[in-house]
């Protein structure tokens, strides 16, 4: 079983539509959750964190269900520059300090007019 | 604003030969890392090292070496490359800050790398 699993799509919206990217993991002692955007041919970038009670930042909602071991990632009205491949992370938090940042494969969006 | 800085971004090796991907980071962080990715098969982890001093094999590690020379530089080598290997290579760093949270990694722009 991969340590860290997402759907990979390709998910074909229209703009202004909602869509929801949901990734799951293995390890129970994960730390900490990230979702990543990575654009063609470029380099990741972090979206945005992941914590237990859920955050948004403007049209981005992740949530973390630790229990499930699932994050979900919610785009509302969507535009055409969100169309991209987002990335769920997990690090695990290693004994004596530093990190092990794990990739889902990564779920692509294309959002059309 | 440095960050992470691969090099070189691109490169073509005939089967058999070898080289040395480099990597360094200018933002004090403790572990660095090295992903491929391949179309569909999304960042694997080849190697990474949580501290300086140590190193330790992630998914696909085989057909490579790493080397963490100082807290800096984290360096990839294939030392007899093949076509499978053939793929795009990140190099990543970033920082534990005690409860592992806000552990943004930040990435190199990548090293486009064919084997023939």
């Amino acid at each position: 079983r991969k340590e860290v699993e997402q759907d990979p799509g390709p998910f074909n919206v229209p703009e202004g539509a909602t869509v929801a990217f949901n990734c799951t993991y293995s390890n129970s002692a994960s730390q900490s959750f990230f979702w990543y955007r990575q654009d063609c041919r470029k380099e990741p970038k972090l979206l945005m964190s992941v914590y237990s009670s859920g955050n948004e930042d403007g049209r981005f909602t992740a949530q973390l269900n630790r229990a499930s071991q699932y994050i979900s990632l919610l785009i509302r009205d969507s535009k055409l520059s969100d169309s991209a491949t987002y990335l769920c992370v997990v690090n695990l938090g290693l004994t004596g300090g530093g990190n092990k940042l794990t990739f889902g494969t990564g779920t692509q969006l294309k959002v059309e007019l | 604003n440095a960050g992470v800085t691969q090099t070189p971004k691109f490169q073509v090796l005939k089967t058999g030969q070898s080289m040395t991907l480099q990597c360094a980071q200018d933002m004090n962080h403790n572990s660095m890392y090295w992903y491929r990715q391949d179309p569909g098969m999304g960042l694997r982890l080849i190697y990474y090292s949580a501290s300086e001093g140590t190193t330790d094999k992630g998914e696909v590690p085989n057909g490579y070496n790493v080397s963490r020379l100082n807290k800096r530089e984290f360096s990839l080598r294939l030392e007899s490359a093949a076509p499978s290997q053939t793929s795009v290579y990140f190099c990543a760093s970033s920082n534990y800050l005690g409860q592992a949270l806000n552990t943004e990694a930040f990435f190199g722009q990548g090293t486009r790398l064919t084997v023939v």
